[in-house]
């Protein structure tokens, strides 16, 4: 299995402000990736965060928006930039592991006002 | 494109079983998922079955895959009131990713 920790668990932002949301795991992953679950919704799939290079985003989704880091194999970020209302959602971090299993961090509840 | 489809609500009396259905449209999905998700809190992987297995069973869970009709249940064996949740039946697209449907909000009434 693996363990995933996210910051913030939560958070209330202003319009037009960004937040960087970090996700760490405690064994190296090869995979990694960003989810999106608006409220009471499902969970949408973002990006791939890739290690070394860009992310490989999904349709409706860019890179201005939602910048991605993913500087090793434990570690990646996800920056939700100039936000509005309807960026209020829960974002989540999930790795891969060798079985084939995909785990999920606890998630990052943000609002914005 | 993929989908995943799931009935919104389900409820059951305690002790009770119950059975989550999915249909998923990806005859090529891998792996499939079942998750838990509590209010308030994030997914809680629960079991997954490997596409080319009929059945898995995990002490009160079972999970049963027709993959000729793309059809996956989940089964809870004498369901408690802590089973209340929203499940999230998902299939594998490649690479990693996950395709989720809507969830189904199961409650247990006592």
């Amino acid at each position: 299995s693996a363990v995933i920790s996210q910051k913030p668990s939560r958070d209330i932002c202003q319009r037009g402000t960004s937040l960087t949301i970090q996700c760490q795991v405690d064994s190296q992953v090869t995979m990694m990736f960003w989810y999106r679950q608006q409220p009471g919704q499902s969970l949408t799939l973002i990006a791939t965060a890739n290690q070394g290079s860009e992310a490989t985003y999904e349709s409706g989704f860019v890179i201005d928006k939602f910048p991605i880091s993913r500087p090793n194999l434990t570690f990646s970020t996800l920056t939700v930039s100039n936000m509005s209302p309807e960026d209020s959602s829960i974002y989540l971090c999930s790795v891969v592991v060798g079985t084939g299993e995909l785990f999920f961090g606890e998630g990052s509840r943000l609002t914005v006002l | 494109g993929e989908d995943v489809e799931q009935s919104l609500f389900l409820s059951v009396r305690e002790g009770d079983s119950s059975v989550i259905n999915c249909t998923y449209t990806d005859s090529s999905s891998t792996y499939l998922y079942w998750y838990k998700q509590e209010p308030g809190a994030g997914l809680q992987l629960l079991t997954y079955i490997f596409s080319n297995m009929d059945m898995k069973q995990d002490q009160r869970l079972t999970v049963l895959l027709n993959k000729k009709d793309k059809h996956l249940s989940l089964r809870i064996a004498d369901t408690q009131t802590g089973d209340s949740a929203i499940y999230f039946c998902a299939e594998s697209i490649g690479g990693g990713k996950l395709i989720f449907g809507q969830g189904t909000e199961l409650s247990v009434k006592p």
